[in-house]
């Protein structure tokens, strides 16, 4: 399954959107962008996944450019209960495996 | 239960000591994996079963780690003669196929210590 590359931090002020960014340049045709977000001391928590289109569910929305190199979530009211680490994950259908690597941070501020 | 349950939550234990955690995948579910994370990490992968079988069991560290699943559901994993360095959250999670398609849902994790 192909790396990701993210931001180790980032800052959002609550009530404004969080855009999280994350580079996989090295995905294949059939690799799904997957995002996941920790909050301490519990599980990953699934958020949206992800092949060619962007998608939105009622947690986040997941936009993928269209060479697929990277992807942005987008959490478009950013709350306190937000503040996580988000993990963005590449996986092929035939990899049951995948890499989290240390995720982005994310400090929402009152 | 609607989610992935796993058993104890919290578990320290002497160093040399044998150890096993238990995970409930999501009813119906056939893959199945187990995680390891460290303080500061992400997770690391340890085994994944599909049914029955370790179809990959790469990612566990030295033969003091095995893992079970007899009865293609609930699944173990062991380890024995546990050392320091076996400190940490061990997170099992389940997808109802294999594959990418397949969303896979993560337990909230069997949080070890070994002194």
């Amino acid at each position: 399954d192909a790396k990701t590359t993210q931001p180790p931090s980032m800052d959002c002020a609550e009530g404004r959107a969080a855009n999280l960014p994350c580079n996989h340049s090295t995905i294949s045709g059939n690799e799904y962008v997957y995002w996941y977000r920790q909050i301490h001391s519990q599980g990953p928590q699934y958020i949206i996944h992800g092949l060619k289109n962007n998608e939105t569910n009622e947690m986040a929305s997941l936009i993928i450019t269209e060479d697929r190199k990277s992807s942005t979530l987008i959490l478009p009211h950013a709350t306190l209960r937000d503040t996580a680490v988000y993990y963005c994950i590449v996986r092929s259908n035939t990899g049951n495996q995948f890499y989290f690597g240390t995720g982005t941070s994310l400090t929402v501020i009152p | 239960g609607a989610g992935v349950s796993q058993t104890p939550s919290n578990k320290v234990t002497e160093k040399g000591k044998y150890v096993e955690l238990r995970c409930d995948p999501i009813s119906g579910h056939t893959a199945l994996y187990w995680y390891r994370q460290s303080l500061g990490q992400g997770p690391e992968f340890l085994i994944y079963f599909q049914g029955t079988g370790a179809a990959d069991d790469s990612g566990l560290p030295n033969d003091r780690f095995f893992a079970v699943r007899p009865e293609g559901s609930v699944s173990t994993l062991k380890i024995q003669r546990t050392e320091r360095g076996d400190s940490a959250v061990y997170l099992c999670a389940s997808s109802l196929n294999p594959g990418a398609r397949n969303t896979i849902y993560f337990g909230e994790g069997s949080w070890l210590t070994v002194v």
